[in-house]
């Protein structure tokens, strides 16, 4: 069953709105969850991780929560920029694996539009 | 700085065809990955090499074959391909810790077409 769930296909906005993506995860309970970008015809890159006990995490325009009760990671872009345009992946492992293997959502496409 | 590198970029094939997939990191990550990328079904595992000489099944496995060559290199094989098979194919690398706290890199995918 799938493990990690981004419900939004697709988020358009304008440029300087805030994107607001969602995460949520179902029958496990991951010590952290990552936060990738995929540009067209590109490899994901990985952006952020975030830990079980942090509520949130910031680099630059970038904020990440993490909610164990809800199980939803939520994922902000401020101010954006049509250069944030991209599918943006959510990820996760087992609790205690130390295979290094992810759970991976299917994406979320942003466009933002000038 | 290369990262992870695979080649082809490119490939079509007829069904039936064998081919293999090439993979090689220079960050000195003992885990390795092979993933498929479809549309609407997101990045899903297909095999996977927790350390060197090592190598275990990922949720879509069947069809395929793997070789960890050594810590640089893991190869992905399709003995006969099948129009199911036409996929982006991505291959990641990583230090594994408990818990997965470490991110994985990717390559830039290799996209192959099964006629």
């Amino acid at each position: 069953s799938q493990k990690i769930e981004q419900n939004s296909e697709a988020l358009n906005i304008q440029e300087g709105k805030t994107a607001t993506l969602t995460c949520n995860y179902t029958n496990y309970s991951p010590a952290y969850l990552q936060w990738y970008r995929q540009d067209p015809g590109r490899g994901p890159v990985f952006l952020l991780l975030i830990r079980e006990n942090e509520k949130e995490k910031r680099k630059e325009r970038l904020k990440v929560t993490f909610d164990t009760t809800l199980k939803q990671s939520l994922f902000h872009i401020t101010a954006s920029q049509p250069a944030d345009s991209a599918t943006y992946l959510c990820a996760a492992a087992d609790r205690g694996s130390t295979l290094g293997r992810l759970y991976f959502g299917r994406g979320t496409q942003l466009t933002v539009w000038p | 700085n290369a990262g992870v590198t695979q080649t082809p970029k490119f490939q079509v094939l007829k069904t039936g065809q064998s081919m293999t997939l090439q993979c090689a990191q220079d960050m000195n990550h003992n885990s390795m990955y092979w993933y498929r990328q479809d549309p609407g079904m997101g990045l899903r595992l297909i095999y996977y090499s927790a350390s060197e000489g090592t190598t275990d099944k990922g949720e879509v496995p069947n069809g395929y074959n793997v070789s960890r060559l050594n810590k640089r290199e893991f190869s992905l094989r399709l003995e006969s391909a099948a129009p199911s098979q036409t996929s982006v194919y991505f291959c990641a690398s990583s230090e594994p810790t408990p818990g997965g706290n470490q991110p994985q890199h990717f390559g830039d995918g290799t996209r192959l077409s099964i006629l």
